[in-house]
């Protein structure tokens, strides 16, 4: 079962650059997130979907963009990377409205800028 | 807004000792309210979760957690905990919006 698949796994970039995190789920789940862990801040949310063509700003939107063209896909596109984005990325998904069901997890992705 | 606080950074206990994690919550109506466990490298799994109904529920691996309206509290319990118990557990509340709101974390260490 692979349930939510993200990649890279790892990955370092150099300030400036861009790069596209990348989130697949096999659930046929409509609702999908991207949230960002820091050591000490718990998960903070970045952006979420209710379905395709339709996403939507969480807490911390700034420097991050996101498309969600199918059911499947939700990708994540850092624009000029900076230092402040180090940090470790889960893509999760969920088949039931209205925050009743669970969350499913990607294994994370870890960013580097330096 | 809706906000969880865990006030416990880090916990050690005893194998075989009973565990308490602490979870305070602010909502401004019936919250949502969810524990779940990240182990070292991986990503969050759910232990439990209360929307209605009754307010001691359990989960999985033996935890439970109790819901206390009046001290806006869903603490999270095992009786008696293993090495295997180690991780990080995440307190979340979230509503009818499609948002989840999580704490910043409580890191349980096992000691032989």
């Amino acid at each position: 079962n692979a349930g939510v698949t993200q990649t890279p796994k790892f990955r370092i970039l150099k300030i400036g650059q861009s790069m596209t995190l990348q989130c697949t789920q096999d659930m046929n789940h409509n609702y999908m997130y991207w949230y960002r862990q820091d050591p000490g801040m718990g998960l903070k949310l970045i952006y979420y979907s209710v379905g395709a063509g339709i996403t939507d700003k969480g807490e911390v939107p700034n420097g991050y963009n996101v498309s969600r063209s199918t059911t499947e896909d939700f990708p994540l596109r850092l624009e000029l990377a900076a230092p402040s984005q180090t940090s470790v990325y889960f893509c999760a998904s969920r088949g039931e409205r209205g925050n009743t069901g669970e969350l499913f997890f990607g294994e994370g992705s870890r960013l580097t800028v330096l | 807004a809706q906000s969880v606080t865990q006030p416990d950074i880090h916990i050690t206990v005893s194998e075989g000792a009973s565990l308490e994690l602490r979870c305070n919550y602010s909502y401004g109506a019936t919250p949502y309210l969810f524990w779940y466990v990240q182990s070292p490298g991986q990503g969050l799994q759910l232990l439990l979760k209360y929307f209605s109904g009754d307010t001691l529920v359990q989960g999985i691996k033996g935890f439970e957690a109790e819901f206390k309206r009046s001290q806006s509290s869903f603490n999270l319990r095992k009786p008696s905990v293993h090495w295997s118990d180690a991780a990080e557990y995440f307190c979340a509340v979230g509503g009818g919006n499609e948002k989840l709101t999580f704490g910043t974390g409580t890191r349980l260490t096992i000691i032989p």
